[in-house]
Parts: C-alpha cells; structure tokens; sequence
C-alpha cells in the first residue's frame, strides 16, 4: 500500500551542477504533478504529465528546468545549471485518470543549493 | 486564471474547542474543492474533499461547506487537539485535473 514515493529526501548541489528528482505515483495512477514550496508559502504547480506525455507546464520556468514521466519507471524533475533561488521543497503528487480525485502527495525532496 | 486566498494567515485556538478556517476562490466555474493538511516536514495530506453539486460534507471531526454564491469554502474541525496544529491548504479545481492551491493557514492548539 505504498503511496507517492519521492526520493531523495534530501539534495544538496552547488551552483551549477544538476539535480535529479524522482518521483514513483501510487499504484494505479496515471497521473502526475510536480510542486514548489518555499518556507511559509503556499504550493506553486510547475507541471502535470501522463505516461510520456506533458499536458501542462504552464508553472515550469522555460529555461534549465525539464520533466519527463516515461512509460517505465519514476517522473524526473530535472534542474540544470542549478541557481540559489532554485532552493526549495518540491513535492510530487499523483491521481488516477478520473476527475473530481484528490492528489496524493509525497513528502518532497529538499533542495539545497550551495 | 483561479487566484485562491485565505482569510487568515495564522490561527490560534484552545484545546477542545472548534476551529474554522476559511478559503475564498475567484472562477465560479470551479467544481471541485479539497482540503489538504501539511505538518512539518511533510508533504500534504487530504483531509476531505466536495463538489460543487453539495454545499456540506462531513467527515470524522470535519465537515466542509460550500457557499458558491459568495464563492467561500471552509473547514471546520470539531474538539481541536494538539495533532491538529499544521498548515492547512483549501485547492480548487476548475474544469479539469489541475489544481490551485491557496496560501494556506497555520494552526496553533493551545494545550
């Protein structure tokens, strides 16, 4: 009964290096989304994708940030040439392929940029 | 767009008592609403959801209502006890499967 698993938990990068999130959906969902929290504020959507597809990446900054979420295997969140301001908590949640579903969400990766 | 807010950034509120926390959204076209609970560290968890074609819902020590001629939603948690302290997020979806968040709410319960 494992729900959204992300992982890490916990990234550190210094300027310029990438990061790499990767997020597992529960079981049976075909749906993912990606979030930015930073400390006090609310969750910023970034994107939302199906297996292989991206249906909105209306919140995703148009530079040095991608997403992907393969037939097989986890969604990535990639961050190139990462940047202080890029320091925050990213969340992953996901939904079956119905609407009016409630996301369920993991508990995040922290990103600490040095 | 839907632009989210929150009455109240903070709420403090005695142990045993009720606590309401209020949400309002701008798209009357938004047919679905959730409450989401995050404590620290975590990530966020639903708490209850309800449709536009509903104006109440309860759930175990919760109940949400749905006013949407003045487009207002809230939560209400019965007998509030220390494991309720978190921030609490209202989301709106419009139509679709993406969804907005709110700035949410910190609750404080005073022993």
């Amino acid at each position: 009964n494992a729900g959204v698993m992300q992982n890490p938990r916990h990234l550190v990068r210094r300027r310029g290096q990438e990061a790499r999130l990767r997020c597992s959906p529960m079981k049976g969902h075909s749906h993912v989304y990606w979030y930015r929290q930073l400390p006090e504020e609310g969750l910023k959507f970034m994107v939302y994708l199906q297996k292989e597809n991206i249906i909105d990446e209306s919140g995703m900054p148009k530079e040095r940030f991608s997403a992907e979420f393969p037939k097989e295997g986890p969604s990535i969140l990639r961050i190139q040439q990462v940047v202080r301001g890029d320091s925050a908590a990213y969340f992953c949640a996901s939904s079956p392929g119905t609407l009016d579903q409630p996301q369920h969400f993991g508990d995040g990766t922290r990103l600490s940029i040095l | 767009g839907e632009s989210v807010g929150l009455h109240l950034p903070t709420l403090s509120v005695q142990e045993g008592d009720n606590s309401i926390i209020n949400c309002a959204y701008s798209n009357s076209a938004s047919d679905y609403f959730i409450w989401y609970k995050q404590e620290s560290g975590k990530g966020p968890q639903f708490i209850i959801d309800i449709r536009s074609n509903m104006d109440k819902r309860q759930g175990q020590r919760v109940t949400v209502l749905l006013n949407k001629t003045v487009k207002h939603l809230s939560l209400q948690i019965a007998a509030t006890q220390p494991g309720d302290s978190a921030v609490y997020f209202c989301a709106v979806n419009t139509g679709g499967f993406k969804t907005i968040f709110g700035a949410g709410t910190r609750l404080f319960v005073k022993a």
